[in-house]
């Protein structure tokens, strides 16, 4: 079974550019995790999907970021425009359907290394 | 507010036994789950525990006890691979999960 996949793996911009990632869930889950994830940090939920609806984006900074899935599958994370302190890796997540209950297990994509100068 | 807190590094002995405790206090509990992280790669899934005691699984234990609001991952004949972070997380009452900030374990020869 492949795993989540997303790209790029690394992106390096200037501060003010926009930058956009790309993921792709394990086949069948229903609920796609985008996550910020700092040096040293344990990772930070920016936006849960449950099919193409948004289930949880109260830490989201909308003023910069935005995020779609719109047929249920793929998803986009866009930062316009980028500052300093964006510069982290982020990291898409999927699992079945968080709603079937606690063990509904998270599986994460490989991450994307953003450096913001 | 919701917390969970665990070491920020711990170093062990190839071959040791290592534990590294997790103490959560959260709006509800729906269940905890440990995850190992290298650096530079993503978190991968080691363990689910909701109900109190220990689930064994080869080198790695993992222990619940919902009572005192804490856990422990439990690491056997350690070797050099497992020097990774170690994410605890709790599933909250509206069953979103809540991360630690992850204890690093380094492995000496």
């Amino acid at each position: 079974e492949a795993g989540v996949a997303q790209s790029p793996r690394y992106k390096i911009i200037e501060k003010r550019q926009s930058v956009a990632f790309w993921c792709n869930p394990i086949s069948g889950h229903a609920t796609l995790y985008w996550y910020q994830q700092i040096l040293g940090q344990g990772p930070k939920l920016l936006i849960q999907f449950q099919n193409n609806g948004v289930v949880d984006d109260s830490q989201l900074p909308k003023d910069r970021f935005s995020a779609e899935r719109l047929k249920g599958v793929d998803s986009t994370l866009k930062i316009q425009p980028a500052k300093l302190e964006d510069s982290a890796v982020y990291l898409c997540a999927s699992s079945l359907d968080w709603t079937s209950g606690g063990a509904d297990t998270q599986y994460f994509g490989p991450g994307t290394r953003l450096t913001v100068l | 507010g919701q917390n969970i807190d665990q070491p920020t590094e711990m170093t062990a002995t190839e071959g040791a036994i290592v534990q590294i405790n997790c103490t959560y206090q959260t709006s509800g509990f729906n269940g905890l789950f440990w995850y190992q992280q290298h650096a530079g790669e993503a978190p991968t899934f080691l363990s689910y525990n909701v109900l109190d005691g220990l689930e064994e699984k080869g080198r790695f234990s993992s222990f619940l006890s919902r009572s005192k609001g804490y856990s422990y991952l439990l690491l056997k004949e350690l070797q050099m691979k497992d020097s990774a972070s170690y994410l605890c997380a709790v599933r909250d009452s509206n069953y979103q999960l809540i991360w630690g900030a992850g204890t690093k374990l380094i492995i000496k020869p």
